[in-house]
């Protein structure tokens, strides 16, 4: 099985500030990885679909990058509302979720 | 608008069984893979379950295979998940998600499963 793992586990940010999320997989996944926005009591979003496809109606500060083993979520510019819990999901070789990375504010 | 609401979840004891039901508006059901996807109490998320369009393609995560069964009644628009010999370990708020390609691009609420005598 592929695990994912992603870094930090916590990371505290300020308003503004550009924030960058890692996302390692076990093996190559080719880029079949999308990431998930968890807000505090509410069902999971997806933001980011095939690495670095954003989807419809989410923020444009919001992009993804990577390939192989190494992806990334950055934040441009860091907002109140971006406070969440980030998954990240390989479908390359069964399907796997990471174990999310929490975004506070600092 | 898509919507999928879950129901059936509750407290059941270990080794018994429980089934969730997932009824979806707003689109063409038949049309969509769907997927269970289980969250333990703060915890992260977990893939439970998958099943295509037609029914034709199923697959489950290690964790539930042979205990869990997913199906699906297109003239119902609903999404099922019969679970049998439950465990503790299987407490979590489930969640039913719309298949796009390869993408849950729509979830419901979830539904809470407490396993425990």
């Amino acid at each position: 099985d592929i695990q994912m793992t992603q870094s930090p586990p916590v990371l505290s940010a300020s308003v503004g500030d550009r924030v960058t999320l890692s996302c390692k997989a076990s093996q190559n996944i080719n880029k079949n990885l999308d990431w998930y926005q968890q807000k505090h009591g509410e069902a999971p979003k997806l933001l980011i679909y095939y690495t670095n496809n954003l989807q419809t109606g989410i923020p444009s500060r919001f992009s993804g990058s990577g390939s192989g083993t190494d992806y990334t979520l950055t934040i441009s510019s860091l907002q109140p509302e971006d406070v969440a819990t980030y998954y990240c999901y390989q479908y390359n070789s069964g399907r796997t979720f990471g174990g999310g990375t929490k975004l506070e504010l600092k | 608008e898509v919507q999928l609401v879950e129901s059936g979840g509750g407290l059941v004891q270990p080794g018994r069984s429980l089934k969730l039901s997932c009824v979806a508006s707003g689109f063409t059901f038949s049309n969509y893979g769907m997927n269970w996807i289980r969250q333990a109490p703060g915890k992260g998320l977990e893939w439970v379950a998958y099943i295509s369009s037609g029914s034709s393609y199923i697959y489950y995560a290690e964790t539930v295979k042979g205990r869990f069964t997913i199906s699906r009644d297109n003239a119902k628009n609903t999404l099922y998940l019969q679970m049998t010999s439950l465990r503790s370990e299987d407490t979590a708020l489930y969640y039913c998600a719309r298949q796009r390609a390869h993408y849950f691009d729509y979830w419901g609420q979830g539904v809470m499963v407490t396993v425990s005598s």
